[in-house]
């Protein structure tokens, strides 16, 4: 099955600078990578996600990049806040099918702490 | 976004006794759902696949017995743990879906604190 490897696991920034979280996948045939933010005693909220046509995804301050044949993507969150201080998990899956398709497996995620 | 309800938000039972937990798509048609468990400061750990009007697909490691799923239709699926333990206690939470969309966006729960004592 895929594994979806995540590194920092713990990572701490001054507000304003940028925070890049990394993972790799296994699986060639994942297609679809998600990033989801927690918060504490909360569920997981998408944040962003691209799928395997495409290179990189932004949205505002935050940005996400694929690498098909090295089979990592990273997280970028540039002029972090206060507020962006979370637990950040990156995901993989591939398309519907028998072999367990759709089904996300998730990175074991990165505590990001942003300092004033 | 599409909504995904999970019910109860927390729960405390006794050792032995078995709870329910319901997951539903408000807005949405879900024939798959699935069923997380999330240890303090870990991951999300796929725990089964709920599929409606079929039997559930179990990953490894996971007793089905202990874990019981119904999705007996499109918008609900059911996780019950039985003969709960105070090493069940644990965050459970549900996503989905839509059922149109292909490996698009999945919805999460809110999910349920399970507390065994």
């Amino acid at each position: 099955g895929e594994n979806v490897e995540q590194h920092p696991s713990t990572l701490s920034v001054q507000e304003g600078d940028s925070a890049v979280i990394k993972c790799t996948y296994s699986d060639s045939a994942s297609n679809y990578f998600p990033w989801y933010k927690q918060e504490l005693g909360k569920r997981p909220q998408l944040i962003i996600d691209i799928r395997s046509n495409v290179g990189e995804k932004k949205d505002q301050r935050i940005a996400v990049t694929l690498n098909k044949t090295a089979k990592h993507f990273s997280l970028h969150i540039t002029e972090t806040q206060p507020e962006d201080s979370a637990v950040y998990f990156c995901a993989a899956s591939k398309r519907g099918g028998t072999g367990g398709g759709n089904k996300l497996t998730f990175g074991t995620g990165t505590q990001l702490k942003v300092e004033l | 976004g599409a909504v995904v309800s999970q019910h109860p938000s927390r729960v405390i039972c006794k050792s032995g006794t078995s709870v329910k937990i319901e997951c539903r798509s408000l807005d949405f048609q879900a024939t798959t759902m699935f069923w997380y468990r999330q240890f303090p400061k870990q991951s999300l750990m796929l725990m089964a696949t709920s599929n409606e009007g079929s039997k559930a697909t179990y990953e490894q490691g996971v007793e089905k017995d202990k874990f019981l799923i119904n999705h007996a239709s499109l918008t609900l699926s059911t996780l019950t743990v039985t003969s709960a333990h105070p090493e069940d206690s644990s965050f459970y939470i549900c996503s989905a879906r839509d059922h149109g969309l292909a490996n698009t966006e999945a919805f999460f729960g809110q999910g349920t604190r399970l507390t065994v004592v």
